[in-house]
């Protein structure tokens, strides 16, 4: 079975400061991952993707994750956070098991980002 | 413009009244999936179709139907509403042509179940 870990509900950061989003996953095959953002009110937009090749992916916004095998992690990080970053975060893993385009998404991380 | 639409965005209904809740996208993808977002569970799959006359369930389907009669075109069907189903819905589109699946997400309807 395959899952999605997200392990921060909520994640306060200052505006300038470095921020992750925590990100952890289970796959019986190879391991596409994905960061969506949601903007209030809005629909989910993708940021970027883990496929094959370099352990870093970089995105949209200047956002960046690091694909890490043995710690099957797959950290969201941007090097100085905006308050327009302030949003929720999904973590996704393609779902192997149905054969499908499907994802599996994570319960979602709340980042604020204080001015 | 490329683009995933819904309609309703908001709908405010009573227990047992069937209603429909259409998604349709224009970038002749052959992959369209139905979620519902709820606090703490974050996104949740309930029917996806493969292509036109290609239709699974996903993680919760009972409640719910679904049809693909048309490329573009995925409804959302509540044949009998109950106040469990109050969410929000989300409709997402993708090519089965790229091996990396990246959907494509409308902007959400919130039904409201009374």
């Amino acid at each position: 079975a395959q899952s999605v870990a997200q392990p921060e509900d909520q994640v306060n950061v200052a505006e300038g400061n470095p921020l992750t989003v925590k990100c952890t996953y289970s796959v019986s095959g190879n391991p596409y991952l994905f960061w969506y953002v949601q903007y209030p009110n809005r629909g989910l937009q993708f940021l970027l993707k883990y496929i094959t090749g370099d352990n870093l992916v970089k995105g949209s916004y200047g956002f960046e994750a690091e694909f890490n095998k043995s710690q099957t992690s797959f950290h969201l990080k941007k090097p100085s956070a905006l308050v327009s970053d302030s949003a929720l975060y999904f973590c996704a893993v393609r779902d192997w098991e149905t054969g499908a385009n499907n994802l599996f998404f994570g319960t979602g991380t709340r980042l604020t980002v204080i001015p | 413009e490329a683009q995933v639409t819904q309609n309703p965005r908001y709908l405010i209904t009573v227990t047992g009244k069937k209603l429909t809740v259409t998604c349709s996208q224009n970038m002749n993808h052959e992959y369209m999936s139905w979620y519902r977002q709820d606090p703490g569970l974050g996104l949740r799959q309930i029917y996806y179709s493969m292509n036109v006359e290609v239709t699974d369930k996903g993680d919760v389907p009972e409640g719910y139907k679904v049809s693909r009669k048309e490329k573009r075109n995925f409804p959302l069907i509540l044949e009998s509403p109950s106040p469990n189903q109050t969410s929000l819905y989300f409709c997402a589109s993708s090519s089965r042509q790229a091996t990396y699946n990246e959907q494509f997400f409308g902007p959400g309807t919130r039904l409201t179940v009374l």
